[in-house]
């Protein structure tokens, strides 16, 4: 069965403090990892699609690695406004229809 | 712009009540999605649909049902055989493998 672990589950840093946040994936093949964003009481917001290990995608303070096994999202110097949880969910790359698997995220809060 | 429309917001419900939550997409996005969430829980799928006119359970789909019968909308309704559906409602859109677009959701609580 497909899993996603992450860690950990609630982070707090302060503002400037970098950091990163961890997925850990067991799937049967990968097609791709995603990385979301969340506010309360909002729909996630997709931030990353990472697709082979070794593979690096960045957006402003955020960059996000993948190897073999697991995904870190890196927080450069962040900002209070980075707030959120941050959900990783793995997709299977066999044919058909594959859903999305979900971890339960990390609640980062960022103080000023 | 392009997106997911949910509505209501927040939808309270009596006990033994059907209620329908409603999502549209205008993103020509062939796929469509629900899930349930609730605190400490991943997003668990209820519902997918693939095309028009047929759809598939998801993990959780005891409780609910959904109907397919246009492109752009995808209602789930949450019937009085659900014995727990107090949770945050999303509804999702991919094109055929891509990420998910969600919509903003929708806040369920029984009365």
């Amino acid at each position: 069965e497909d899993q996603v672990t992450q860690s950990p589950e609630a982070l707090r840093l302060q503002e400037g403090e970098s950091s990163s946040l961890n997925c850990s994936y067991t799937v049967s093949g990968l097609r791709g990892l995603f990385w979301y964003r969340q506010d309360p009481g909002k729909g996630p917001e997709f931030l990353f699609t990472l697709y082979s290990a070794g593979e690096e995608k960045e957006k402003e303070r955020l960059k996000a690695t993948l190897t073999k096994k697991e995904s870190f999202l890196h927080i450069t110097a962040p900002k209070p406004e980075d707030s959120a949880t941050y959900l990783c969910a793995v997709q299977r790359g066999n044919t058909g229809f594959q859903k999305l698997v979900f971890g339960t995220g990390t609640r980062l809060l960022v103080s000023p | 712009d392009g997106g997911i429309t949910q509505s209501p917001k927040y939808l309270f419900r009596k006990e033994g009540q059907n209620v329908t939550l409603s999502c549209e997409q205008n993103l020509n996005h062939d796929a469509m999605y629900w899930y349930r969430q609730d605190p400490g829980q991943g997003l668990r799928l209820i519902y997918y649909s693939q095309i028009v006119n047929d759809f598939q359970k998801g993990d959780i789909a005891e409780g609910y049902s959904v109907s397919r019968e246009k492109k752009e909308s995808f209602p789930l309704t949450v019937t009085s055989a659900q014995k727990n559906p107090t949770a945050f409602y999303l509804c999702a859109s991919s094109d055929w493998g891509g990420g998910y677009t969600f919509g903003s959701g929708t806040r369920l609580t029984v009365v």
